[in-house]
């Protein structure tokens, strides 16, 4: 299967532990996306990479988050010092950039973090 | 922002078409309209998007008013498979080239045998 992956599919965690994510996107996409769902909600954007290059980064994104993208290729999301409230689906997706035209973005599916 | 507005919950019989809103009064001229489904408990899936004109894939049809203030997606033969929350998304005017994705809460369609 050549679509998004996302490792692991669940997570549970005790609160003030930290947590790792990782994303394989598909390969040939150079943009990667992270957001986080909650129950009941649409999903809310974290960040996006271009390449290596961490380009932007939501004011959701505290300092206790902190995304890499070290190759170009997979990423890792990083959630340390976890709290109840970081209790979320975390989506990844990507996709590849043309400019001035719009490309969809493929979602893998998803890794479901509970804090304890 | 631009904002989009959906109905909270559709339901529809199997066999038949569905057609699901979208408001996005505030969408700016040159911004496409997106939309995407999420089957319970899996990642979203883009279904389409559209500029001005209707579209047509495998998947769906998107309709979009000549003032580009609404649209409606139209899936024609609605199976059981479609239940999903389905997502209409209009990128804010100063989303740059990033292409980020602002999501509302989506309709929750609901498709009966």
């Amino acid at each position: 299967d050549t679509g998004v992956s996302q490792d692991p599919r669940h997570k549970i965690t005790k609160r003030g532990q930290n947590v790792t994510f990782r994303c394989d996107p598909i390969s040939e996409h150079n943009r990667l996306y992270w957001y986080r769902q909650t129950l009941g909600q649409g999903p809310e954007f974290l960040t996006y990479f271009q390449n290596e290059a961490q380009l932007e980064k939501s004011r959701l994104l505290s300092d206790r988050f902190s995304a890499e993208r070290p190759k170009g290729s997979f990423s890792t999301l990083e959630i340390q010092r976890t709290e109840q409230g970081d209790s979320a689906m975390y989506l990844c997706a990507s996709s590849q950039s043309t400019s001035g035209i719009y490309n969809e973005q493929f979602f893998g599916p998803g890794t479901r973090l509970t804090v304890l | 922002d631009a904002k989009t507005t959906q109905p909270p919950s559709m339901d529809c019989a199997e066999g038949r078409a569905a057609n699901l809103p979208c408001n996005h009064s505030t969408i700016s001229g040159n911004e496409y309209v997106y939309w995407y489904r999420q089957i319970h408990s899996q990642g979203p899936q883009y279904i389409i998007h559209g500029l001005k004109n209707n579209e047509t894939n495998e998947m769906a049809s998107l309709i979009i008013t000549e003032d580009r203030k609404s649209s409606t997606l139209i899936l024609p033969h609605a199976t059981l498979r479609d239940t999903a929350v389905y997502y209409c998304i209009a990128p804010p005017p100063n989303a740059g080239n990033n292409r980020k994705l602002i999501w509302g809460l989506g309709t929750s369609l609901a498709v009966n045998p």
